[in-house]
């Protein structure tokens, strides 16, 4: 089945403790991302990655790294975590950019972090 | 700046009513439009998209959406809701630069529906 898999589904921490959320698809898709999503504020795209060992930052990247070091593989890492990263995160992956008819992104079930 | 604006954070509805939430985008150029819903506790699952041609667009488990230039919107309609129906509803639009890949999202209009 083809599938975006996140994993922890559900992470409670203590700030400053290093952790990483893990994502992976199966679609052997090009692009990847990661957005936050918090009440009243929707989705915001975190990083992105067009492929293997090239990512950029999206339009909310402080506390947050990311790796593209395999194609179906995108790691959000958090070094030193802090209560105002509590928030949904979900990865997406899709096969081509956005700005063609075929372009639509692909959503993992979400990772529901809290920071204390 | 590119941006989405869903009016209504809340809506609720009869079973078997219509339905229509509301989608407004700021765009510069010819936009790519998609409408997602997330039921609790999932991922978010893609309705229908919008990119060139017919200005109705038919989806996923009887809806459509209309885009309307002259609005600029891309309102989600359904003639008639089902009780699974209620989940939280997101208009997004594609990212000018495809390089990014990003969608940049409304805030979601949450629907309940009343027996």
């Amino acid at each position: 089945e083809a599938q975006v898999t996140q994993n922890p589904r559900y992470l409670i921490t203590v700030t400053g403790k290093k952790l990483t959320v893990t994502c992976s698809q199966n679609m052997n898709h090009e692009y990847m991302s990661w957005y936050r999503q918090d009440p009243g504020l929707g989705l915001r795209q975190i990083y992105y990655s067009m492929n293997v060992e090239v990512t950029d930052k999206g339009d909310v990247p402080e506390g947050y790294k990311v790796s593209r070091k395999e194609k179906r593989n995108f790691p959000l890492i958090l070094e030193s975590p802090s209560p105002n990263q509590t928030s949904l995160y979900f990865c997406a992956s899709s096969p081509y950019g956005a700005g063609t008819s075929d372009y639509e992104q692909y959503f993992g079930p979400g990772t529901r972090l809290t920071v204390t | 700046a590119q941006s989405v604006t869903q009016p209504d954070i809340h809506i609720t509805v009869s079973e078997g009513a219509s339905l229509e939430l509301r989608c407004n985008y700021s765009y510069g150029a010819t936009p790519y439009l998609f409408w997602y819903v997330q039921s609790p506790g999932q991922g978010l699952q893609l309705l229908l998209k919008y990119f060139s041609g017919d200005t109705l667009v038919q989806g996923i488990k009887g809806f459509e959406a209309e885009f309307k230039r002259s609005q600029s919107s891309f309102n989600l309609r359904k003639p008639s809701v089902h009780w699974s129906d209620a989940a939280e509803y997101f208009c997004a639009v594609g990212a000018e630069g495809g390089a990014t890949n990003k969608l940049i999202f409304g805030t979601g209009t949450l629907l309940a529906v009343q027996p």
